[in-house]
């Protein structure tokens, strides 16, 4: 079974640009939740998509929102870059039948904002 | 507002040492505890997950406690290796779906 798959891998922009990412779960799995994750805050929760709904969300600007289609693949774009933006961002899914699910995550797509 | 530490944030042991990667949290209400393991500049890896009921999970050398009353959790690694150098997280879900709260991380070497 294919894992998680995040495109593209790495992304260079400048700031005030704005960026989408792409992350396609595991077959059959219906959640995708977003992170962020830099070194000086760690990981942190952006968003979480469960059936085209989005069920939880972290606490970030709205520059950051996320959409997920009937495939349960998921997008996340950011407006109005800033250099703290850069960032790696991960994605995980999980089947989502209960709270207890385990997520899996995708490799992850670096952005570097210049 | 749920807080994870982890400590230490750093530790290196030589080849063949048993060690344990400790874990805390503020808030005892959660549904499961995850471990994870990340390579530098890779996404993370599941190792184990216990789910608020469990007190502990087991995958080869790897074993993983809970005691939630405390908040705390455990990851005991037996006879590490070389390959085990990575940076282990844990996090914690709790009553709002899959929305994960990370620690800090320790970054493990382990030297041949």
């Amino acid at each position: 079974k294919a894992g998680v798959t995040q495109t593209p891998r790495y992304l260079i922009k400048t700031r005030g640009q704005q960026v989408t990412l792409s992350c396609s779960p595991i077959s059959g799995h219906r959640s995708v939740s977003w992170y962020q994750q830099t070194p000086g805050q760690g990981l942190q929760f952006l968003f979480e998509y469960f059936s085209e709904t989005q069920r939880n969300k972290g606490n970030f600007p709205g520059r950051f929102s996320g959409r997920q289609f009937s495939n349960s693949r998921s997008e996340m774009n950011v407006s109005t870059l800033e250099l703290g933006d850069s960032a790696l961002y991960l994605c995980a899914s999980s089947l989502s039948t209960q709270l207890t699910d385990t997520q899996y995550f995708g490799p992850g797509t670096r952005l570097t904002v210049l | 507002k749920q807080e994870v530490t982890q400590i230490p944030a750093a530790l290196s042991v030589p080849e063949g040492e048993n060690l344990v990667l400790n874990c805390s949290f503020t808030d005892s209400a959660i549904y499961n505890l995850q471990w994870f393991r990340q390579d530098p500049g890779k996404g993370l890896t599941s190792l184990l997950l216990i789910q608020s009921s469990q007190r502990e999970q087991t995958s080869g050398r790897l074993n993983a406690s809970l005691d939630k009353s405390s908040g705390r959790s455990t990851l005991y690694i037996a006879a590490s290796q070389p390959g085990d150098s990575a940076t282990y997280l844990c996090a914690v879900s709790g009553n709002a779906g899959n929305m994960l709260t990370f620690g800090g991380g320790t970054r493990l070497m382990v030297k041949p």
